[in-house]
């Protein structure tokens, strides 16, 4: 079946770019999410890429998409304290409603 | 972004009590919600796919006398809880898929329902 895998931690001082990697393994892939999750509260759709496209920049967000490689990258420029969470990666096969999570990535920014 | 909410947000109940939780697009329609069960440091499992005016699909393992879905509106999506026992205790998040404009298919999540049985 569908697996996304990503990192479990990330570390980074405030200011610095951070990027978070996913890597997926269904071919027929063509939405890819990333989602931000804080302490207690649900999931926030940060942005999503459709997978015809290797690129999508969106204010401090930086999707990277290398569909031959399978991998999927989120960078956060200027990188703010608050962005400390959760980041789950996720992919919805074609044909399918249902989405893949990965176990997410937790991002932890030090001042 | 669109909206999703979901109530209540917390509650603690009896063991063999039912609870039942909502989930709403509050600007939007939605054919399809889905229902996941997230525990303390892991990703969301699946539990449910929750389609308007049709019965729910659910994930192999999930039980669905005891996890009763209904979506009877193309806003509302709730989820039953019967005869809630301890390890019933988790959060539990709904989330609505979204066909926007220019292709755009999205799943925009409610903000979770913290569930604790006694």
């Amino acid at each position: 079946g569908e697996d996304v895998e990503q990192s479990l931690f990330l570390s980074v001082r405030e200011g610095d770019s951070s990027v978070i990697n996913c890597t997926y393994t269904d071919s027929s892939s063509t939405y890819l999410y990333w989602y931000k999750q804080e302490p207690g509260a649900g999931l926030q759709l940060l942005t999503y890429i459709f997978s015809n496209m290797d690129m999508k920049q969106d204010q401090r967000l930086t999707v990277l998409l290398n569909k031959k490689d399978k991998h999927l990258s989120l960078r956060i420029a200027d990188t703010q304290t608050g962005d400390s969470a959760i980041y789950f990666c996720a992919e919805r096969a074609s044909g399918y409603s249902t989405l893949t999570f990965g176990k997410g990535t937790m991002l932890l920014v030090s001042p | 972004g669109a909206v999703v909410s979901q109530h209540p947000s917390r509650v603690i109940c009896k063991s063999g009590t039912s609870v039942k939780i909502e989930c709403r697009s509050l600007d939007f329609q939605a054919t399809t919600m889905f229902w996941y069960r997230q525990f303390p440091k892991q990703s969301l499992m699946l539990m449910a796919t929750s389609n308007e005016g049709s019965k729910a699909t659910y994930e192999q393992g999930v039980e669905k006398d005891k996890f009763l879905i209904n979506h009877a509106s193309l806003t509302l999506s709730t989820l039953t809880v019967t005869s809630a026992h301890p390890e019933d205790s988790s959060f539990y998040i709904c989330s609505a898929r979204d066909f926007g404009t220019s292709g755009r298919d999205t799943q925009y999540f409610g903000p979770g329902t913290r569930l604790t049985v006694l």
